[in-house]
């Protein structure tokens, strides 16, 4: 089935050490978003590729960079993950315009 | 500025009853509305789009300008609905790419 797959489910990183997440699709969609959702909050949109150009959000640290090297992978790397940015990070893809979100199941990213 | 409300985080009902999970928006220009669920372990996924104006699951909303609303109905509960549902809101047709915005999400709980 096409989808959005992350990987790993589950990361644990130590304070300040670098860490990268990544996704892939096999979807074909132009589309790939990153959202940080921490516990009983909203996913919060971190940036989001639109084919190779990247769009950050306004509030999105430093911290936070993406790469996408082809159509079907992005990554999320995270400079020096301090204790607040444990969350699940979710990659979402879509064809642009008003089409919905496929989302993937996301990283549980602990930090120690 | 986009933003969504969703005003009870939690919600439950009976197996048969109506249920309803409100959702409101701000938004200065046109939007488009869209209702996401999550099952337990499971990954976040559309569950309908405004302009669709289709059904799925038996569940239903309607884009009211006037109100700002877009409120997700089902008349009958089943215990498999038991989900947590976003209510997430779209600029239209962005040639960068559209930005979902989401709400804090309702946890509804189908009772026996």
């Amino acid at each position: 089935d096409a989808m959005v797959i992350q990987n790993p489910r589950y990361q644990v990183t130590q304070f300040g050490k670098p860490v990268t997440l990544s996704c892939s699709q096999t979807l074909n969609h132009n589309v790939m978003y990153w959202y940080q959702q921490k516990s009983s909050q909203a996913p919060k949109l971190l940036f989001h590729y639109y084919d190779k150009d990247f769009n950050n959000e306004a509030d999105t640290p430093d911290n936070f960079q993406s790469r996408r090297p082809n159509t079907s992978f992005c990554f999320l790397d995270i400079r020096s993950p301090g204790l607040g940015d444990a969350a699940m990070y979710l990659c979402a893809t879509s064809r642009g315009g008003g089409y919905g979100y496929t989302f993937g199941s996301g990283t549980r990213l602990t930090v120690v | 500025a986009q933003r969504v409300t969703q005003p009870e985080k939690l919600l439950s009902v009976f197996k048969g009853a109506p249920v309803e999970l409100k959702c409101n928006y701000s938004y200065s220009g046109s939007p488009e509305l869209f209702w996401y669920v999550q099952y337990s372990r499971q990954r976040l996924q559309l569950l309908l789009r405004h302009i669709s104006r289709e059904s799925i699951k038996g569940f239903t909303a309607d884009l009211n300008k006037g109100e700002t609303s877009f409120h997700l109905k089902k008349p009958f509960a089943q215990e498999e609905d038991s989900a947590m549902y976003y209510c997430a809101l779209s600029r239209v047709r962005e040639t960068s790419g559209s930005r979902l915005t989401f709400g804090e999400g309702t946890q509804l709980t189908v009772n026996p």
